[in-house]
């Protein structure tokens, strides 16, 4: 199995643009998991969906910040617009779901807003 | 509120000792992970505890649980160079999401 995978590794664009971050969870899990990292505020749960519906998203930190989940191969993560602020190692992780909790993390997305 | 508390959030130590990092959680939980991050790369994962009185070893780490204390434990034994690294701790929650500790940032100096 290819693991979870992300695209793209690197971001880097300007304060006001849209970024969009790609996620494929491992084959049969049914949990993803979108989290963001900083080394002022740590790993932060932002979403996470079960059998692709959105289940908690009280980690979004705002309206700029969405995401979608529109099969169980594929999840997204937009900001718009976004802002220096936003600058972080996002991860998507996927789980096999009840019981099998263990969260397997993608490479991350290293995002630099300027 | 829920919450993992860990402790050390940071050591600096000679290869060949031993050390304890401690992870303490708020509520009643029966599982607990550890994950284990490299400088600019993913989590993964070591342990998964399963109940109380729960240990597992794998090489020179070795985890317990003890979920009466509310309290798990990740004991390192001759620290070597190459386990240099953040190591997390979580717990399931009732809704069987895990609720992660701030991280506890290990340097081993050779």
């Amino acid at each position: 199995d290819a693991g979870v995978i992300q695209s793209p590794r690197h971001e880097v664009t300007e304060m006001g643009q849209e970024v969009t971050l790609r996620c494929k969870p491992i084959s049969g899990h049914n949990s993803l998991f979108w989290y963001r990292q900083t080394m002022m505020r740590g790993l932060e749960l932002l979403i996470y969906f079960n059998n692709n519906v959105p289940i908690d998203d009280s980690g979004m930190p705002e309206d700029r910040f969405s995401a979608k989940m529109p099969n169980a191969s594929f999840s997204t993560l937009k900001i718009q617009p976004s802002e220096p602020r936003d600058s972080a190692v996002y991860f998507c992780a996927s789980s096999a779901g009840h019981n099998q909790e263990t969260q397997y993390f993608g490479p991350g997305t290293r995002l630099l807003v300027l | 509120e829920l919450k993992v508390e860990q402790n050390p959030l940071f050591l600096s130590m000679q290869e060949g000792k031993n050390y304890t990092i401690y992870c303490n959680y708020s509520t009643t939980s029966d599982r607990l992970y550890w994950y284990r991050q490299d400088p600019g790369k993913s989590l993964e994962s070591l342990f998964v505890l399963l109940s109380n009185g729960a240990v597992k070893q794998e090489g020179r780490l070795m985890a317990s649980l003890d979920t009466k204390a509310r309290l798990s434990t990740l004991h390192i034994t001759a620290a070597v160079h190459d386990l240099s690294a953040t190591y997390f701790c979580a717990w399931r929650d009732s809704n069987y999401q895990l609720i992660w500790g701030a991280g506890t940032k290990l340097i081993i100096k050779p």
